[in-house]
């Protein structure tokens, strides 16, 4: 089974300081990792997918398969990166079908 | 392109009463799914649908019933709402699955809650 944890559910850092969200999965098979955020009184948005190899916002993310870890890395945090992310899987559930699995989600406040 | 509409944005329901829970897309997708988040906890999948006529449950699909009659269209009905349905809602859509067709976009979300 699908499973994805997020082991901080707050997470607070001052501005300019470097910040690390942490995401682990649980999956048999190749996963697609996403990062969706949700900044306050906004709907929750994609971030980031570990396929397209972006940098978004100044955020990255790796998918290391050995630590089966998608971690989310800023360097130098930014007041407006205050926000709910989450951290999803998309993989094949139960019957072949592709579902998409979230993680209970880090919230992030950067202070200033 | 509004994206994905949902309506209404808050209600409160007494125990028994039933409602629907309003979701439209304009951007053409196959898929729709509906989450659900209760506090602390991610997102979980209550029902999705991958075309026209075609729905699906998802982890949580007790307590709630879907159709899809048209693309745009993903309603989500409450026929006996519970204090245990308290939640915020999330539509969302997207184009598919796979690689490149998971990303979901999503409605701004229904705080419901059953008293």
């Amino acid at each position: 089974a699908q499973r994805v944890t997020q082991p901080e559910k707050l997470l607070s850092v001052f501005k300019g300081a470097p910040v690390e969200l942490k995401c682990n999965y649980s999956y048999s098979g190749s996963p697609e990792l996403f990062w969706y955020v949700q900044y306050s009184r906004q709907r929750l948005q994609l971030l980031l997918r570990h396929i397209s190899r972006e940098s978004i916002k100044g955020f990255t993310a790796d998918l290391n398969k050995g630590e089966t870890s998608f971690h989310l890395k800023k360097p130098f945090a930014q007041e407006e990166d205050s926000a709910m992310y989450y951290c999803a899987l998309s993989g094949l559930g139960q019957g072949g079908s592709e579902k998409l699995v979230f993680g209970k989600g880090t919230k992030l406040t950067v202070n200033p | 392109n509004a994206g994905v509409t949902q309506t209404p944005k808050f209600r409160i329901l007494k125990i028994g009463q039933s409602m629907t829970l309003q979701c439209t897309q304009d951007m053409n997708h196959n898929y729709m799914y509906w989450y659900r988040q209760d506090p602390g906890m991610g997102l979980k999948l209550i029902y999705y649908s991958v075309g026209a006529g075609i729905t699906d449950k998802g982890e949580v699909p007790n307590g709630y019933n879907v159709s899809r009659s048209t693309t745009e269209d993903f309603p989500l009905r409450l026929e006996l709402a519970a204090p245990s349905q308290t939640s915020v809602y999330f539509c969302a859509s997207s184009r598919g699955q796979g690689k490149w067709n998971s990303p979901l976009h999503f409605g701004n979300g229904t705080r419901l809650t059953v008293t």
